[in-house]
């Protein structure tokens, strides 16, 4: 059993719409991350967050630590929003990272 | 900005062979990982080391080992590579555990046929 579940998988999106990924950790975590790897393999950082939410541009990250879930939230999407978006956990007892498998966006002009 | 750079984007290798990825950060970060990347499986750790000449082993060490005799410099080594160590492989770090942001670096896709 995977420790961080993301839901959907794969998500097929029409420029402009809104866009939401669902991340669900069973772990007790310190912090949970999102990811974004475009083709090629590069990884960037987007969110680092430990309660709360974020916003940054058109991107929004909301956790609630008591449901241990998180989404992150694209509006108005874009063609180059188009990446694999993967969320991290990091453990609360030790040194450990837990990984989803990550969601697969395309955004269609 | 943080700067990972890792030695290869892309390689091929023989079964057999001896493979060195190696990955180098300039913000002078305690910690370092590798990780191996395929599809359906997401990341998964491999080693991490928090400090010079220290290691230790995330969740699939086998069939590799590492190195960290300087700060800025953590290698991957795969002793004699096979065939089902072809993979995507990243590396990371960060300034301390709990918590902490994580740099990647651009990944090293390493095919072993």
């Amino acid at each position: 059993k995977n420790e961080v579940e993301q839901s959907p998988q794969n998500l097929t999106a029409q420029e402009g719409e809104f866009i939401t990924i669902n991340c669900s950790y069973s772990v007790g975590i310190s912090a949970l991350h999102w990811l974004q790897q475009h083709p090629g393999g590069g990884i960037v950082s987007l969110f680092m967050l430990s309660s709360g939410k974020k916003k940054h541009g058109r991107l929004i990250a909301t956790i609630n630590i008591q449901e241990k879930h998180s989404s992150l939230h694209i509006t108005a999407s874009h063609p180059r929003d188009s990446a694999v978006y993967i969320c991290a956990v990091r453990s609360r007892t030790g040194n450990q990272f837990y990984f989803g498998t990550g969601t697969s966006l395309t955004v269609i002009p | 900005d943080v700067k990972v750079t890792q030695s290869s984007r892309y390689l091929v290798k023989r079964t057999g062979e001896k493979v060195f990825l190696e990955c180098v950060q300039d913000m002078d970060h305690e910690n370092m990982f590798w990780y191996r990347q395929d599809p359906g499986l997401g990341l998964r750790l491999i080693y991490f080391s928090y400090d010079v000449k220290m290691k230790e082993k995330g969740d699939i060490p086998e069939g590799y080992s590492v190195s960290r005799e300087k700060k800025e410099r953590f290698s991957l080594i795969l002793e004699s590579a096979s065939t089902n160590q072809t993979s995507m492989y990243l590396c990371a770090s960060s300034w301390l555990a709990g918590g902490v942001e994580q740099y990647f670096g651009p990944g090293t896709r390493l095919t072993v046929t």
